[in-house]
């Protein structure tokens, strides 16, 4: 049984649709993730949130806009994507103390297609 | 460069044998952490194991057990007694200290359990 959650688990959009994406996790942990996983490539980190502060956004298009309204839960608002941001959506958490033994605990994913 | 490297895209083993998956690593930072995570075809990134830079015995966690070989800055993960429940792709991933929450994931191996 996962601590993390992701909802829907699958997504369809249109390039002219506005969704997102939840996570939420149940391990009592202060920081969150969003990734961003494409075929034959490795993990690629989007946006961290520590105690519901973005602290790194890492040269993501404006087209994906985060939001952590609390420790638990993270969203991932889509509007005007590309077909080439079609791909798995990993959401993690951990608890955040910025030391190399915080384990990363991830969700499901949610599985975008962008037609 | 890279800062995870996995060089065996897919491999192949025995059900019962033991199957041992390579990752080398780039640091230049003396405190770090290493992680091995599973991914089956629900896409759910598993948490395996861990080993820190600083630790004296390879990490083992039931049937996972991780070759570390620090001068070589390799950490390959053993599974013993292979089953055909751990087929999936596996990651190996890097923290380090001077670079807080950065994960670096390394592009996977692909591993097929043969009955």
């Amino acid at each position: 049984e996962t601590g993390v959650t992701q909802t829907p688990r699958h997504l369809v959009m249109g390039m002219t649709n506005k969704k997102s994406l939840k996570c939420e996790q149940h391990l009592g942990h202060n920081a969150m993730y969003w990734y961003k996983q494409s075929a034959k490539k490795p993990l690629e980190l989007m946006f961290v949130y520590s105690l519901e502060e973005r602290v790194e956004n890492n040269s993501v298009p404006s087209r994906f806009s985060p939001e952590c309204p609390n420790s638990s839960h993270l969203f991932l608002h889509l509007h005007t994507l590309q077909p080439e941001d079609s791909a798995l959506y990993l959401c993690a958490s951990s608890q955040g103390r910025g030391r190399v033994t915080d384990t990363q605990y991830f969700g499901p994913g949610t599985r975008l297609t962008v037609l | 460069a890279q800062k995870i490297t996995q060089t065996q895209p897919g491999m192949f083993v025995q059900e019962k044998e033991a199957v041992t998956l390579d990752c080398t690593y780039d640091t230049s930072d003396p405190s770090y952490g290493l992680f091995w995570y599973k991914q089956p075809s629900s896409g759910e990134m598993i948490f395996l194991i861990y080993q820190g830079s600083y630790d004296q015995q390879n990490a083992t966690e039931g049937r996972y057990s991780l070759n570390f070989q620090k001068a070589r800055k390799s950490a390959n993960l053993v599974i013993s007694a292979s089953q055909l429940g751990d087929s999936a792709m596996y990651f190996c991933a890097m923290r380090e200290t001077n670079t807080g929450n950065q994960f670096y994931f390394g592009t996977g191996t692909s591993l097929t359990v043969i009955p």
